[in-house]
């Protein structure tokens, strides 16, 4: 069955520290991942895709598909960071997207 | 650019009544999809668009589920006998054949 994890609900971490955004997938195919965000009171939006190998506001993540992981890493974290991040998956086509739970990441000054 | 206005916003309505929630594109796009999401959990896939029709509504908890998008622009999710258990932000999104989803603002449904 097709799932999306993020077992983190919060991490806390403060200014300039690493931050890591866990996420594992179980798809039976070959998977688009990408990882949303929604700051406070606005809509949710796209970070990032994996398809397009970017970085996006100091964000990256990586394809694993042997651990089947999508990991969201930021070497130094802003305060402006802080926001709930959703990590997503669709098969080839686009016609439905799996979202994880979220975690909500809260940079402290 | 792409943006999605949902209404209501908030909706607060009593157990057995009927709602529609409704969703309008600004720009053109074929695909439109309906999320479900409750308090502390990640949205849920409810159905997906193709134009006017549904290509996938496997997401659709139960009959008394449905959603219609006439015209191909705006879409309305239309739930009968409302229960408690449907209280949740219903998210609409539009978009792009390179994945990216474009979301509204959401409607805040509250079941008494």
């Amino acid at each position: 069955a097709q799932r999306v994890t993020q077992p983190e609900k919060l991490l806390s971490v403060f200014k300039g520290a690493p931050v890591e955004l866990k996420c594992n997938y179980s798809y039976s195919g070959s998977p688009e991942l990408f990882w949303y965000v929604q700051y406070s009171r606005q809509r949710l939006q796209l970070l990032l895709r994996h398809i397009s190998r970017e970085s996006i506001k100091g964000f990256t993540a990586d394809l694993n598909k042997g651990e089947t992981s999508f990991h969201l890493k930021k070497p130094f974290a802003q305060e402006e960071d802080s926001a709930m991040y959703y990590c997503a998956l669709s098969g080839g086509g686009f016609n439905k997207f799996y979202f994880g739970s979220g975690t909500k990441l809260n940079v402290k000054p | 650019g792409a943006g999605v206005s949902q209404t209501p916003s908030n909706k607060v309505t009593e157990k057995g009544k009927y709602v529609e929630l409704r969703c309008d594109p600004i720009s053109g796009h074929t695909a439109l999809y309906w999320y479900r999401q409750s308090l502390g959990q990640g949205p849920e896939f409810l159905i997906y668009f193709q134009g006017t029709g549904a290509a996938d509504d496997s997401g659709l908890p139960n009959d008394r589920f449905f959603a219609v998008r006439p015209e191909g622009s705006v879409s309305t999710l239309k739930i009968q006998r409302t229960e408690r258990g449907d209280s949740a932000v219903y998210l609409c999104a539009v978009g792009r054949n390179t994945g990216e989803l474009f979301f509204g603002e959401g409607s805040r449904l509250t079941v008494l």
